[in-house]
């Protein structure tokens, strides 16, 4: 099975920057992922690590390290529709199943 | 193509009536998942289909849920005498067979049908 744990909410301000920590024990390992919710839609991806180390896309970053069971997904410039819950999931082997941690909520503040 | 749709967006039902759902997804992906997911949780695996088959079934998922994938295109998900339990968002997605672009990439998921059992 899958054990993912990610803080429940944080709040920053606008135009800072935001880490959001993700540590899991998997009984198998297929990639990580990051996905946005808005309250009330379907999750949309961010980014994804299979391999140790920083994926960069324009404004989010997201780090792995599988030696540690670990990833963060970095926020900059915080925008005020950066609000949002950040669902962290990994991926098992085929089929491919992707379990979710609980999600975290963050909250840019003007 | 427009994504995953799901139908209908929205359902209330009684406690005890029967629901399903509808999910198309996108149209070459062979594989749709179906997951649940309660406020302030993420989304929990149910069901997992490769074409018209189904290939492994949470045990959350008991004798009341039932899947399909007739024809390995739309899939249905029903729920019998639904109880207040029941109440959630019902996300469907999918994804294509394996690739290096499509492992990247992980889902594509539905907008979700929101239950509420009253």
């Amino acid at each position: 099975g899958q054990n993912i744990d990610q803080p429940t909410e944080m709040t920053a301000t606008e135009g800072a920057i935001v880490q959001i920590n993700c540590t899991y024990q998997t009984s198998g390992f297929n990639g990580l992922f990051w996905y946005q919710q808005h309250a009330g839609e379907a999750p949309t991806f961010l980014s994804y690590n299979v391999l140790d180390g920083l994926e960069e896309k324009g404004r989010f970053s997201s780090f792995l390290s599988r030696s540690k069971g670990y990833s963060y997904l970095l926020l900059k410039e915080l925008q005020m529709k950066d609000s949002a819950s950040y669902l962290c999931a990994v991926r098992d082997a085929p089929p491919h199943k992707l379990s979710f941690g609980a999600g975290t909520t963050v909250t840019v503040r003007a | 193509d427009t994504g995953v749709s799901q139908n209908p967006r929205h359902k209330i039902t009684k406690r005890g009536q029967n629901v399903t759902f509808r999910c198309d997804p996108i149209s070459e992906h062979n594989r749709l998942y179906w997951y649940r997911q309660t406020l302030g949780q993420g989304p929990e695996f149910l069901t997992y289909f490769q074409n018209e088959a189904q290939l492994e079934k949470s045990r959350l998922l008991s004798d009341r849920f039932s899947a399909e994938r007739p024809k390995g295109s739309f899939s249905t998900l029903e729920i019998q005498r639904t109880e207040q339990g029941d109440s959630a968002m019902y996300l469907c997605a999918s994804s294509s067979r394996d690739s290096a672009q499509s492992l990247g990439y992980g889902y594509t998921f539905g907008s979700g049908t929101r239950l509420t059992v009253v």
